[in-house]
């Protein structure tokens, strides 16, 4: 398996511009979670899904961010209206359903708002 | 909610020599995890622990789970320049199946 699959790797974006991140999971995995990562803040869940649905999307800043996961293979995480601040390295990972069960990382999306 | 703290936060080290990083959790951990980071790259798993003094060994990294369930290290031996990058701790809430929470980090520097 390939792994997550992340894309783009960087998105470098004006300020208000709409901003679409993707993700695959890996095949047979039933969560999945999005998360941001900051010098300031550390690495934050924004959301995350449980077969396809979104179970706690507390972590999400502002009514700018959306998420989806349409299906089992993909999600998107969209903010429109982009702003300076959500300059970030977003992250997608997946893990199988079960206790204490690992979760496996994309590579991320480094995005720059300028 | 649980909050995870890590020290050092950051780490020089000459190679060959051997340190201990730490993770002290707000609150009782039911499953801790490793993980490592390279910069500009994702998460690669190192190992979890569940239980109160469960100690686990990968190669020349060394992870335990102090008995009260409430702080977890991680020490490297003899370490070497591939160890650098950045270690973070994660916890699970004690149902086992949500989303980690992470500490901030601890940036590993090896140098020769």
């Amino acid at each position: 398996d390939a792994g997550v699959i992340q894309s783009p790797r960087h998105e470098v974006t004006e300020m208000g511009q709409e901003v679409t991140l993707r993700c695959k999971p890996i095949s047979g995995h039933n969560s999945l979670f999005w998360y941001r990562q900051t010098m300031m803040r550390g690495l934050e869940l924004l959301i995350y899904f449980n077969n396809n649905v979104p179970i706690d999307d507390s972590g999400m800043p502002e009514d700018r961010f959306s998420a989806k996961m349409p299906n089992a293979s993909f999600s998107t995480l969209k903010i429109q209206p982009s702003e300076p601040r959500d300059s970030a390295v977003y992250f997608c990972a997946s893990s199988p359903t079960g206790k204490n069960t690992e979760a496996f990382f994309g590579q991320g999306t480094r995005l720059t708002v300028v | 909610s649980q909050e995870l703290e890590q020290s050092p936060q950051s780490l020089i080290v000459q190679e060959g020599k051997n340190l201990t990083i730490n993770c002290t959790s707000s609150k009782t951990l039911y499953g801790l995890y490793w993980y490592k980071q390279k910069y500009g790259e994702g998460l690669i798993f190192l190992m979890m622990l569940q239980k109160g003094g469960e100690e686990k060994s990968h190669e020349k990294i060394t992870a335990k789970l102090d008995e009260k369930k409430q702080q977890s290290s991680l020490h490297i031996t003899a370490s070497q320049p591939s160890h650098a990058g950045i270690y973070l701790c994660g916890a699970v809430s004690l149902s086992g199946n949500t989303p980690l929470v992470f500490g901030k980090g601890t940036r590993l520097s090896v140098i020769a």
